[in-house]
C-alpha cells in the first residue's frame, strides 16, 4: 500500500516570500507522483506531475517540485507567492503498474495563506 | 472544451436513505474516478469506471455502487447512508492515455447527512 504525509498543516508566508510544502510517501513499488491545489468551493485542479526522466518538474503557476528517490519526498516550492496562491494543497502518489487502475492516495492537505 | 460537471452541487439527505450523484466527463476522457473528501482530509479512492465496467476500488463497502454510461458520464449511488458518508463528493475523469496524465477534477458535490 502506498501512503502520504505532507508534513506541514499550515504555512503561513508573506507574499512575495519563496515558500517549500513539503510531502514524504511511502511504497514498495515505483511510484507516479501529483501535487493538485484546491481553491475554496472548487474540486481539484492539478498543478505538476512527475513520472519519469529530470527529478526537477515544472508546474503551472511557477510552482516546481522535485523528486528525491532516497529520501521518498516530493516538495513543492515557489520562488515568488502571491496573494492568489492561498489555497489547499494535496500531495498524491500513484503505483506505476497500474494496478488497482485510477487509485491515487492524497495526503491531508496543506493550507498556504499568503498575507500581504 | 469543457470540463467535468457534477450535479447536484448540495444535497441533504437523513440517515438510512439513498442518494445518486452524477457526473459528466470532459470531453474526449473515457475513465472516471469518484474520491469522497470528508472535511480537513484529502480524498479517498472509492472506484473508478473506464468503458462501462469497474475496474479499481478502495475500502469502501458494498453499499457505495457506480455506473458509467456509453458517453462515459457516470453515476454514484450510495445505500442505506450514514452520518460518516457526509463530505465533498468528487468525481475526477482521465483521458484514453490514462490517469498518469492526472485527473481533471469536478467542482464536486457537498453532500450533508442528517
Amino acid at each position: 500500500a502506498q501512503s502520504v504525509t505532507q508534513l506541514d498543516s499550515q504555512v503561513p508566508v508573506f507574499e512575495e516570500a519563496p515558500v517549500e510544502l513539503r510531502c514524504n510517501y511511502s511504497s514498495s513499488v515505483s511510484v507516479y507522483l501529483f501535487w493538485y491545489v484546491q481553491y475554496p468551493n472548487q474540486g481539484l485542479q492539478l498543478l505538476l506531475k512527475y513520472l519519469s526522466g529530470s527529478t526537477l518538474v515544472k508546474g503551472i503557476n511557477g510552482f516546481e517540485a522535485e523528486f528525491n528517490k532516497s529520501q521518498t519526498s516530493f516538495h513543492l516550492r515557489k520562488p515568488s507567492v502571491h496573494i492568489s496562491d492561498t489555497a489547499e494543497y494535496f500531495c498524491a502518489v500513484r503505483r506505476a503498474d497500474n494496478t488497482n487502475a485510477g487509485k491515487s492516495t492524497f495526503g491531508d492537505g496543506t493550507t498556504l495563506t499568503v498575507k500581504p | 472544451e469543457t470540463g467535468v460537471t457534477q450535479s447536484p452541487t448540495h444535497l441533504i439527505k437523513t440517515r438510512g436513505q439513498q442518494v445518486t450523484l452524477r457526473c459528466s466527463s470532459q470531453s474526449g476522457h473515457n475513465t472516471v474516478s469518484w474520491y469522497q473528501q470528508a472535511l480537513g482530509q484529502g480524498p479517498q479512492f472509492i472506484f473508478q469506471y473506464y468503458r462501462e465496467e469497474e475496474n479499481g476500488r478502495g475500502n469502501f463497502p458494498p453499499r457505495f455502487s457506480g455506473l458509467q454510461f456509453p458517453n462515459y458520464s457516470s453515476e454514484l449511488n450510495v445505500n442505506a447512508l450514514e452520518l460518516d458518508d457526509s463530505a465533498l463528493y468528487l468525481c475526477a475523469s482521465s483521458p484514453p492515455e490514462g490517469a498518469n496524465y492526472g485527473y481533471t477534477f469536478g467542482s464536486g458535490t457537498r453532500l450533508t447527512v442528517v
